[in-house]
């Protein structure tokens, strides 16, 4: 069946630097899509969305970037902080259904 | 403060016995979702509901049951039929009926069943 899924598990950053995660999804329907961010045992937390009529959208130290023709959603978050440490979740929808699809997260670590 | 409430944030029961996940949200959102999530893996869909008085079933639906009989809240059931009930449980909350489908998230209550 159609999923989220994200390219790795894990990823380790040092503190400071740019953090990359990357989510790719597979139903081309999908037109709606967010990242969530989890800290241990602790429910997620609205990061930011993006619509498929935009390629990229920006927060405070974090930017969604989406490929529809590849079908790849990325999430940067800039000068990494300790604070940054969690799971990264990406989810997908289309606007007409109240369901999220969630990929199955990536852990971020920040070192010191 | 408005959001989603959960309770209790641990809890622990028998094989055997049903057990009742209170969720309640005072943020005036028509749909309301239970999601499971075991160590390591994403999210779940088990219930979701639109509307008071209507709910439909997710992925994983079997062993579990749901009520809306009010707008803020939305119990779910864990049943003895649910043949691996140990795990995280989180309820969400969204607007219906608008451009936003974010959805908010309760604090989880991690159930362990032995």
């Amino acid at each position: 069946g159609e999923s989220v899924g994200l390219h790795l598990p894990t990823l380790s950053v040092q503190e400071g630097d740019n953090s990359i995660i990357n989510c790719a999804y597979s139903n081309s329907a999908s037109d709606y899509f967010i990242w969530y961010k989890q800290e241990s045992g602790k429910g997620p937390q609205f990061i930011i969305d993006i619509r498929s009529n935009m390629d990229k959208r920006q927060g405070q130290r974090v930017t969604v970037l989406l490929n529809k023709t590849v079908k790849h959603l990325s999430l940067q978050i800039a000068a990494t902080q300790p604070g940054d440490s969690a799971v990264y979740f990406c989810a997908e929808t289309t606007l007409n259904d109240y369901k999220l699809s969630f990929g199955a997260g990536t852990t971020v670590t920040v070192r010191a | 403060d408005g959001g989603i409430t959960q309770s209790p944030k641990y809890l622990f029961r028998k094989e055997g016995q049903n057990v009742t996940l209170s969720c309640e949200q005072n943020l005036n959102h028509d749909a309301m979702y239970w999601y499971r999530q075991d160590p390591g893996q994403g999210l779940r869909l088990i219930y979701y509901s639109q509307i008071v008085n209507d709910f439909q079933k997710g992925d994983i639906a079997e062993g579990y049951s749901v009520s809306r009989e009010k707008k803020e809240s939305f119990p779910l059931t864990v049943t003895s039929a649910q043949k691996n009930p140990t795990a995280f449980y989180l309820c969400a909350s969204s607007i219906r009926g608008q451009g936003s489908y974010e959805q908010y998230f309760g604090p989880g209550t991690r159930l362990t069943v032995t």
